[in-house]
């Protein structure tokens, strides 16, 4: 059973520019969350997917955006990228409640 | 607003138990208590979750308080491995967001 994927691990933009993420769930999995992780912070809710649908929204600007494939992987879309942008971004995929998968996430840095 | 409040920090000794607590004293009826871990570098790990009996798997033990408003997370025999972040958290069932706080850092000494 193949766990969460998440690419590239490592990424810098400078700010102003655009990046797109990817994860790919674990098998079965129908659901994917993303999160955004300051450093020294907790996950911070960005939004999930369910049956390719948008299905709950964190306190995020629209210019973070998202996909929701057939197969159940994912991307998460940033524009106009900004400093407070650089984070560890995280992919969790799921069949039940509350029980999160979570990938080993993407380090943006934006300089 | 935060629904949880673990210590910051705590150190246990390898071979020991390791309770961590968490207060929760505002959850709601349907809302269940979750238990995560992060290593350092690596995403968070599901531990375990239960909503008001005690419960227990290969990795630790949950125990709830009968009022429901406290719990703690018991690790039976702590390892150098365990040393991570361990947030508590509690949320409905049929919510999939989990608001994550700060919390404990614990950290196993040999």
């Amino acid at each position: 059973e193949t766990g969460v994927t998440q690419s590239p691990t490592h990424l810098i933009k400078t700010r102003g520019q655009q990046v797109t993420l990817r994860c790919s769930s674990q098998s079965g999995h129908n659901t994917v969350s993303w999160y955004q992780q300051a450093l020294g912070q907790g996950p911070q809710f960005i939004f999930q997917y369910y049956r390719e649908e948008e299905n709950g929204r964190g306190n995020f600007p629209p210019r973070f955006s998202g996909l929701q494939f057939p197969n159940y992987s994912s991307e998460l879309n940033v524009n106009a990228l900004e400093l407070d942008d650089s984070a560890l971004y995280l992919c969790a995929s799921s069949l039940f409640h509350g029980e999160l998968f979570f990938g080993e996430g993407s380090r943006l840095t934006v300089l | 607003d935060a629904k949880t409040t673990q210590p910051t920090s705590m150190d246990c000794a390898e071979g020991r138990a390791a309770n961590l607590p968490c207060n929760h004293s505002t959850i709601s009826g349907n809302e269940y208590v979750y238990w995560y871990r992060q290593i350092h570098s690596q995403g968070p790990q599901y531990i375990i979750h239960g909503l008001k009996n005690n419960e227990t798997n290969e990795m630790a033990s949950l125990i709830i308080t009968e009022d429901r408003k406290s719990s703690t997370l018991i690790l039976p025999h702590a390892t150098l491995r365990d040393t991570a972040v361990y947030y508590c958290i509690v949320g409905p069932q049929d919510d999939y967001k989990l608001s994550f706080g700060a919390g404990t850092t614990v950290t196993v000494r040999a």
